[in-house]
């Protein structure tokens, strides 16, 4: 059964940094493109990012560009989401999720993991 | 970017009514529309994806269709499972963007 879970959340001041990563069982990210979703406190879904399959394309929604990366290591079945000069209108559960290289309907989601940012 | 409005908000219903959700793409998105369920605590589950394929397991009871920038979601008799929060999304092109969702709520 295809597996992803999140780890990393946490309280973080705000400006700091926080690593997120999702890490993969019973099957291999080496054949998905890679997202990062996120969730506030009672609000919709944000879509944040998205790595390829292979790594050679990143994008990234306008609000988090130039503070959030996102990287994977396939030989490990990890993907990240290196986050810094966070603020507090980055307060969200952040889910990682699956699509089809081509595509970006998202099959397969982790649990997600909270994020605070507060001091 | 692209941006999708979902309505309504709030849809408040009875078990075994049939219930519809839509959304409009500011751009044509051609079929490249999927939906979600997601429950309080829960991550999304997918539904439906371009526009009207219904994912594996998902019942017959739900429905998608539209192309180009309005779609509509339509379950055809609500069971006491399918209250919860739905979302549409476009993967047509980077940034992907959700609708605002609709919460389906017991009348």
């Amino acid at each position: 059964q295809v597996q992803l879970v999140e780890s990393g959340g946490g309280v973080v001041q705000p400006g700091r940094s926080l690593r997120l990563s999702c890490a993969a069982s019973a099957f291999s990210l080496n054949d998905y493109n890679m997202h990062w979703v996120r969730q506030a406190p009672g609000k919709g879904l944000e879509w944040v990012a998205v790595i390829s399959f292979d790594g050679s394309n990143k994008y990234f929604v306008d609000s988090v560009k130039g503070r959030f990366t996102i990287s994977r290591d396939n030989s490990k079945n990890t993907l990240y989401l290196q986050m810094s000069s966070l603020r507090a209108e980055d307060t969200a559960v952040y889910y990682c999720a699956t699509s089809a290289p081509k595509y970006g309907d998202l099959g397969s989601w982790g649990q997600g993991t909270l994020v605070t940012v507060s001091s | 970017d692209i941006q999708m409005t979902q309505s309504p908000s709030t849809l408040s219903a009875s078990v075994g009514d049939r219930v519809t959700i839509t959304c409009r793409a500011s751009q044509s998105i051609s079929n490249w529309l999927a939906w979600y369920q997601q429950k309080p605590g829960k991550a999304p589950k997918l539904l439906i994806y371009e526009a009207s394929t219904l994912e594996s397991g998902v019942p017959s009871r739900f429905r998608g269709s539209g192309s180009g920038t309005e779609f509509t979601l339509t379950i055809s008799s609500l069971q006491p499972d399918d209250f919860a929060s739905y979302y549409c999304q476009q993967y047509n092109s980077y940034p992907i963007m959700f609708g605002q969702g609709t919460r389906l709520e017991i009348k």
